[in-house]
């Protein structure tokens, strides 16, 4: 059992650059979510999920889009990339109320 | 917006002192607050869970208190242990809602000297 399993791992992206995201969650949650993590300031919502073929917004959603076409499986898209969006980022996914599963993080930086 | 503030930011214990973490939250909503721990490189994990209807709960060495009418809660390690040295995030969520979002606080980085 895997978990929510988050690809890649580490990016290093230049300004404008593009790149997706992936979250996939073996446990058939319902809801799933991305989260970006800075020092100090927590974890913030972006986006998230509460079903196959919903996305709703975050916290933060700006410079951010996500698809959720399959039910295991969250996309976090990033179309231009901007040295703001250096951050660690988090997927994570529940049955709703309750436990949230996160995956290990990508770290993202842009130069 | 902080829906949920967090302190201390950071916080430093020798092995076996009981070092206390704080959360306060705004919106009366909020029904389910959980704590979460992450180790460096990891993602956060559960650590333990509260609903407002309880004022306390202990899972092992880890206790959450809970002052309902203070709109704050906090957790406590009892006889900590270099291998509790981590960061924790209180957070809040509102069932009403049916999205399980989770509102964090910014986060506690303790040191646990041995």
């Amino acid at each position: 059992n895997a978990g929510v399993t988050q690809t890649p791992k580490f990016r290093v992206l230049k300004t404008g650059q593009s790149m997706t995201l992936l979250c996939a969650q073996d446990m058939n949650h319902e809801y799933m979510y991305w989260y970006r993590q800075d020092p100090g300031m927590g974890l913030r919502l972006i986006h998230y999920s509460v079903g196959e073929g919903t996305t709703a917004k975050g916290e933060v959603p700006d410079g951010y889009n996500v698809s959720r076409l399959k039910k295991q499986n969250f996309l976090l898209g990033l179309e231009s990339a901007a040295p703001s969006q250096t951050s660690v980022y988090f997927c994570a996914s529940s049955h709703g109320q309750g436990r949230a599963f996160f995956g290990q993080g990508t770290r993202l930086t842009v130069v | 917006q902080q829906q949920v503030k967090q302190s201390p930011q950071s916080l430093i214990v020798q092995k076996g002192g009981i070092p206390i973490i704080n959360c306060a939250y705004e919106n009366t909503a909020f029904d389910y607050f959980p704590w979460y721990q992450q180790f460096p490189g990891k993602g956060p994990a559960l650590l333990i869970a509260i609903r407002p209807d309880v004022s306390e709960k202990k899972e092992g060495r880890f206790t959450i208190s809970f002052n309902k009418s203070a709109k704050q809660f906090s957790l406590h390690i009892m006889d900590s242990q270099p291998g509790d040295s981590a960061t924790y995030f209180c957070a809040a969520s509102m069932g009403s809602s049916n999205t399980g979002k989770l509102i964090f606080g910014q986060g506690t980085t303790l040191q646990v000297k041995p």
